[in-house]
């Protein structure tokens, strides 16, 4: 079956501008999670959803950072009012359920670039 | 809370030969599940290996095997015959509702 998948693979934009990320999981994955992920760094944990809801939004850096799921399924990771500092790759990542066994599937990735 | 330390930045290694990569991570839980995940150049994250912290026995993937110290909170990835298609950054990472990560080792392999 499919992966997940992320769209665009890369987007270019200019500071101040603001950016939507989207993530298509797993068919029936019901956890999604949002990565952040500097040149040559690990990752950096953003926000998860179980369902629709986002019980742990801890890793949002700041409030312009925001992220939404619809129908337990896709998700959307919005940047508003980019700053050259959130150039990163941001990965998406959907689990079967919350099981400790359960492995996370990555998608490609969102190369994103602020001017 | 749980952590997870790779102390080893970048690794190198000859073809054909093996390689050690060290993790060590910190919990009070009894009963967890770690892995390891490799990420090539072309960014998209793999799993490589998971070991549940009840089983003794240490989990092996063809040429991929680790050493789980339980006692000890080590978890460390063994490649032996290092091909080059292994050249990767190698992640550890400790599960619970998410999967707690270390920084990473970049693993280099020399022909």
């Amino acid at each position: 079956g499919a992966g997940v998948s992320q769209s665009p693979s890369n987007k270019v934009t200019e500071k101040g501008k603001d950016v939507e990320l989207r993530c298509d999981p797993i068919s029936g994955h019901t956890a999604l999670y949002w990565y952040r992920q500097s040149l040559g760094q690990g990752l950096e944990f953003l926000i998860y959803f179980q369902g629709n809801s986002a019980p742990d939004k801890s890793g949002l850096p700041s409030d312009r950072f925001s992220a939404e799921r619809t129908g337990g399924s896709v998700s959307t990771l919005t940047i508003q009012r980019t700053q050259q500092e959130d150039s990163a790759v941001y990965l998406c990542a959907s689990r079967e359920g919350l099981f400790s066994y359960n492995e996370q599937f990555f998608g490609p990735g969102t190369r994103l670039t602020v001017l | 809370a749980q952590t997870v330390t790779q102390s080893q930045p970048e690794m190198s290694v000859q073809e054909a030969e093996t390689v050690t990569l060290s993790c060590t991570y910190d919990t009070s839980e009894s009963d967890y599940y770690l892995f390891w995940y490799k990420q090539p150049p072309s960014r998209q994250m793999i799993l490589v290996i998971r070991q549940e912290a009840y089983k003794q026995q240490n989990a092996t993937e063809n040429r991929f095997s680790v050493n789980f110290q339980k006692a000890a909170k080590s978890f460390s990835l063994k490649i032996s015959d290092s091909q080059l298609g292994d050249a990767a950054m190698y992640f550890c990472a400790y599960s619970n509702y998410q999967l707690i990560w270390g920084a990473g080792t970049k693993l280099i392999i020399k022909p």
